[in-house]
């Protein structure tokens, strides 16, 4: 069965200093993997998506995120936080079922401190 | 529009109240979408639609769910008789149908239903 598990519920950061949101997935074949942001009223919002292709994303907004098969990981990282980084991110994969099923990790809530 | 947008944003209904949530996806997205996010949980897939054809539902919670997109377009979720396990923010998503694959999802703000 495929499923992911975001190890840490909150994380603070302050400004300007790297951020590192954890995720390890389970899939019985080769995933394809994604991180979504949520901010406050605003609907999901795709930061980046791993296919196979490069292990290393790079997605919107700075971050990127590192595929290692290894690790079962695919960690969310950007060197320098901004205020605006503040929401709450989803580690999530997909598997093909006829069309690509989602499946949602529980949530990392960042919090960014001037 | 440009993006997914859902109606009602809010909704507050009466324990035992049927209720009908709207989403109209983005013009020309064949697949459709319907998530249910309780409070402090990720989403969890409700249902799918490929234009108007319902290829699943095994995500919804009861019988008393039910969705349809009848021309394709614009779907509906409704909800009889609601519970207050209901209470929860409704996504919808829609993606192209594109052959390499994945599809990527755009979700829209979703629907918070709060039932007393």
């Amino acid at each position: 069965a495929q499923s992911v598990t975001q190890l840490d519920s909150h994380v603070s950061v302050s400004e300007g200093t790297p951020v590192l949101l954890r995720c390890n997935y389970s899939s019985s074949y080769s995933p394809s993997l994604f991180w979504y942001v949520q901010h406050p009223n605003k609907g999901l919002q795709l930061l980046l998506k791993y296919t196979s292709a490069a292990t290393l994303v790079k997605g919107i907004n700075g971050f990127e995120a590192e595929f290692k098969k290894s690790e079962t990981s695919f960690h969310l990282t950007k060197p320098s936080a901004h205020m605006s980084d503040a929401a709450e991110y989803f580690c999530v994969v997909s598997f093909n079922t006829g069309f690509q099923k989602l499946v949602f990790g529980t949530g990392t809530r960042l919090l960014v401190s001037p | 529009g440009a993006g997914v947008s859902q109606s009602p944003r809010y909704k507050v209904a009466k324990r035992g109240q049927d209720v009908a949530l709207r989403c109209d996806p983005i013009s020309g997205h064949v697949s459709l979408f319907w998530y249910q996010q309780a409070l402090g949980q990720g989403p969890e897939f409700l249902t799918y639609f490929q234009n108007e054809a319902q290829l699943d539902k095994s995500g919804l919670p009861s019988d008393r769910f039910f969705a349809e997109r009848p021309e394709g377009s614009v779907s509906t979720l409704k909800i009889q008789r609601t519970q207050q396990e209901d209470s929860a923010v409704y996504l919808c998503a829609s993606s192209p149908l594109l052959a390499g694959g994945p599809e990527t999802q755009y979700f829209g703000p979703g629907t918070r239903l709060l039932v007393l």
